[in-house]
Formats: structure tokens, sequence, C-alpha cells
């Protein structure tokens, strides 16, 4: 089975722009969370999705937000991009069910604002 | 709620020394425990897992025991590798918690030859 994957691996953007990541789980699973990761806050949870719905947020302002599929695909956005947004964006998906499942990491997405 | 407290590093070992980073946790419900790890500009993989209270977690090497009574998940291996530095995460995942994993800060391991 392919991993997840995540485009794009880099991205460079300023103050202000908006910015689309995207991440493929692997087939057959239907959760997706996204992290934040930096050398300073460590892996900060975003959220996650199950079949199109939003089950969990983080806590994040507004600018970040997320959405999933049909086919369990997803994206995250960041708009009015902020110097601190920068940092390793992670997808992360998980084989269906409802107890805590382990998580299948994606390589990430770095985004650098500036 | 939930939270998870390992060990700050970076631990600096020998290869063949014997390694040990403490991992504690704080969970409202029955988590499952986990350690994952990430090498250099890669995403995070799980190295073991353990679902219930004395499981004990194994994979290339490593292991960790699920301690109740102490709220405890530390990771050891016996002989380390050049090849096992890495960064190191130990992380809770419960239904109490709403379906997110909650991931401690990360311990930087290098290993020299």
């Amino acid at each position: 089975k392919a991993g997840v994957t995540q485009t794009p691996r880099y991205l460079i953007k300023t103050r202000g722009q908006q910015v689309t990541l995207s991440c493929s789980p692997i087939s057959g699973h239907r959760s997706v969370s996204w992290y934040q990761q930096t050398p300073g806050q460590g892996l900060q949870f975003l959220f996650e999705y199950f079949s199109e719905t939003q089950r969990n947020k983080g806590n994040f302002p507004g600018r970040f937000s997320g959405r999933q599929f049909s086919n369990s695909r997803s994206e995250m956005n960041v708009s009015t991009l902020e110097l601190g947004d920068s940092a390793l964006y992670l997808c992360a998906s998980s084989s269906p069910g409802q107890g805590p499942d382990t998580q299948y990491f994606g390589p990430g997405t770095r985004l650098t604002v500036l | 709620g939930n939270s998870v407290t390992q060990m700050e590093g970076p631990v600096t070992l020998s290869e063949e020394a014997f390694l040990t980073i403490n991992c504690t946790y704080t969970a409202t419900g029955y988590p499952s425990l986990f350690w994952y790890v990430q090498y250099p500009g890669e995403g995070l993989q799980l190295l073991l897992k353990a679902t219930k209270a004395d499981d004990k977690g194994s994979n290339k090497g490593f292991e960790a025991t699920y301690r109740k009574e102490t709220t405890s998940f530390h990771l050891e291996k016996g002989s380390v590798q050049v090849s096992d530095s890495a960064v190191y995460f130990c992380a809770l995942s419960d239904l109490a918690g709403g379906f997110k994993t909650i991931f401690g800060a990360g311990t930087r391991l290098f290993v020299k030859a």
C-alpha cells in the first residue's frame, strides 16, 4: 500500500497570504489528523476528520481550517499567514474504527512564511 | 486533560550503550500508549505501542511497558546503534481525549560511533 502523501513538500509564502496543503491518506483509512510541528512548541494537534466530519479541533485560531472529501483526502487552509505559522505541517491517517488507532504519518509540508 | 511528559534531550550515547527515555502521562480514561520515531527530514513513524496495563510493546530491539500504577511508558534499548539517532516521541490516545493523539515534546538521541 502506498503511504500517506502530502503536497507540496515545501512552500514559501509571505505574510498575509493564504495557503492550502493537501494530504492523501493510506487507501482505506478514513481518519485524517493534522499537526503543526515547530522547534519551540513541538507537535500540536490541529484537527481530525473522519468521513468528512471534523471530530476534534485543537487550540488554533480560526485562520486554520480544514476539510475532508468523500475519498478521504484532506486539505488544510491557513489564511492571513503570520511569521509564526512557519512550521512543518504533518498529516496522519489511521485505519477505520472508533478507538485510538495507530497513526501513519506523511513526510510533511515545510511552510516558510517571510 | 490528557498530557505526556518525557525527558528532555538531547541524549548522547556511545554505540552499544543502554538507552532509557522516560515518559509519564496523565489521562482521564484508559489510553493507548505509543512511541513514535522521527528521522531527519521525515515524518513520524510508529516504533511500538501498548493498549492496556502491563502490556509490553517491542520493535527493532526497543521495548516499553505500560505501567498504570506509575503512569509511565519508558522506552529502553539494550544496545543502541548510530542508526538509532533520531527524535523519539511518547504519545497517548483515548476516546475520552476525543480522537486526538497527544504527543510529548520529543527527545533527540545522538549515538556516536
